[in-house]
């Protein structure tokens, strides 16, 4: 199946700065990609949507200013938490669908997950 | 808008037995996708099994397979001769098909123990 890697699995930053993360498709294209956020023992809950060149699409109460989301090419996307606040701890997930054409469109191939711990 | 209901937080099984874990969903469309997703404590999500609403017959992955009532809205998850690698959170998700950027709507989850 298709492999969606995401990266790093683990950081601690502290308060105030930034963070990265990244998401890439290695062995195909992500037309779509799409950023989750999991609170221990709870669901998914959807960030933000992203098309390659296209500015994401974020879910109602999610701060675009704070959660920086870009997918300049097919394989790669990023998400970076600005001024990470320790509330912004969390497990952070990305997912990628590719395109109709490439057969790859009807499920998401989910990352690793990146656990992300603000002190 | 699309919701998706998983009633049963936990659920437990013995290994060798069958479990069925229970979805409903809510939904206008007419075409979709649901799919039954397994987070192990890597918490790296798994696809177990997926159904197109336009088939009639249900879906089957080896153990696993599903009981579709398209009219009733319901996707339950049958789990046969359970194995210890089988304990994770499983996660029902609706998805529309139309619209490559469509989102999934996940239910939020069922813990399912397996024991000796």
């Amino acid at each position: 199946g298709a492999v969606v890697s995401q990266h790093p699995s683990r950081v601690i930053c502290k308060s105030g700065t930034s963070v990265k993360i990244e998401c890439r498709s290695l062995d195909f294209q992500a037309t779509t990609m799409f950023w989750y956020r999991q609170f221990p023992k709870q669901s998914l809950m959807l960030m933000a949507t992203s098309n390659e060149g296209s500015k994401a699409t974020y879910e109602q109460g999610v701060e675009k200013d704070k959660f920086l989301i870009n997918h300049a090419s097919l394989t790669l996307s990023t998400l970076t938490v600005t001024s990470a606040h320790p509330e912004d701890s969390s497990f952070y997930i990305c997912s990628a669908r590719g395109s109709w054409t490439g057969g790859l469109n009807t499920e998401a191939f989910f990352g690793q997950g990146t656990r992300l711990t603000v002190v | 808008a699309q919701t998706v209901t998983q009633s049963q937080p936990e659920m437990s099984v013995q290994e060798a037995e069958t479990v069925t874990l229970s979805c409903t969903y809510d939904t206008s469309e007419s075409d979709y996708y649901l799919f039954w997703y397994k987070q192990p404590p890597s918490r790296q999500m798994i696809l177990v099994i997926r159904q197109e609403a336009y088939k009639q017959q249900n879906a089957t992955e080896n153990r696993f397979s599903v009981n579709f009532q398209k009219a009733a809205k319901s996707f339950s998850l049958k789990i046969s001769d359970s194995q210890l690698g089988d304990a994770a959170m499983y996660f029902c998700a609706y998805r529309r098909m139309a619209g490559t950027a469509s989102k999934l709507t996940f239910g939020t989850g069922t813990r399912l123990q397996v024991t000796l």
